[in-house]
């Protein structure tokens, strides 16, 4: 197991809702990643916080927010839900952020469904 | 959406057979990364590649990197049950290190 804890684990939501989802880090890592998953694709970056800055941000609307918390958990919210935002959500964190040591370590995830 | 491409999408072999999955970029990639994730799990990372033309061996899998850092392979020797599962590339692209990860390659492996 990498240590990396996501809650909840499953979340079903109606359209137009609003969610947040929780990761706590590994211990000893700095900087947390959020990735979400479709079925049948990879994960795709939402974006990543170091030491509770944003650090970089893919290509996401601005409904997608997120937060990092002084001993480096994190917090995804997601507004106005829509049908598409139905995917598993994954944690990543890793140490030292953008430094050429992005090996992840990925928590088991939040499958989200919006009906 | 992707800018890593890894084909190919679907791979049935029979137990024993060799495997193969390849990841493309059409920019240079900082690092290439590759990460396994079996069915209804989350991924784990396998191993992290940066030099051009990096080798890197893993028991019976086989790490490469291009010279020109814009495409990577990942080569199982003789399949067990155990390798089934989804292998992804994830690769750092215009000079970042945060993983872009391919689409990956799901791999089906027959008794």
């Amino acid at each position: 197991e990498t240590g990396v804890t996501q809650s909840p684990t499953h979340l079903i939501k109606t359209r137009g809702q609003q969610v947040t989802l929780r990761c706590s880090s590994q211990s000893g890592h700095n900087t947390v990643s959020w990735y979400q998953q479709a079925l049948g694709q990879g994960p795709q970056f939402i974006f990543q916080y170091y030491r509770e800055e944003e650090n970089g941000r893919g290509n996401f609307p601005p409904r997608f927010s997120g937060l990092q918390f002084p001993n480096y958990s994190s917090e995804l919210n997601v507004n106005a839900l829509e049908l598409d935002d139905s995917a598993l959500y994954l944690c990543a964190s890793s140490l030292e952020g953008a430094r050429g040591n992005e090996k992840l370590f990925f928590g088991s995830g939040t499958q989200l469904s919006v009906l | 959406g992707q800018q890593v491409m890894q084909i190919p999408q679907y791979q049935h072999v029979q137990e024993g057979e060799d495997f193969t999955t390849y990841c493309n970029s059409s920019t240079t990639l900082s690092n290439i990364q590759w990460y396994k994730q079996r069915p209804g799990g989350h991924p784990v990372f396998l191993i992290q590649l940066v030099k051009s033309g990096e080798v890197k061996k893993q028991k019976r899998l086989t790490f490469q990197f291009g010279e020109a850092k814009k495409n990577s392979s990942l080569h199982i020797t003789a399949t067990q049950t155990t390798d089934v599962g989804t292998y992804f590339c994830a690769g750092g692209l215009g000079g970042s290190y945060i993983p872009t990860f391919g689409r990956g390659t799901s791999l089906i492996v027959h008794p």
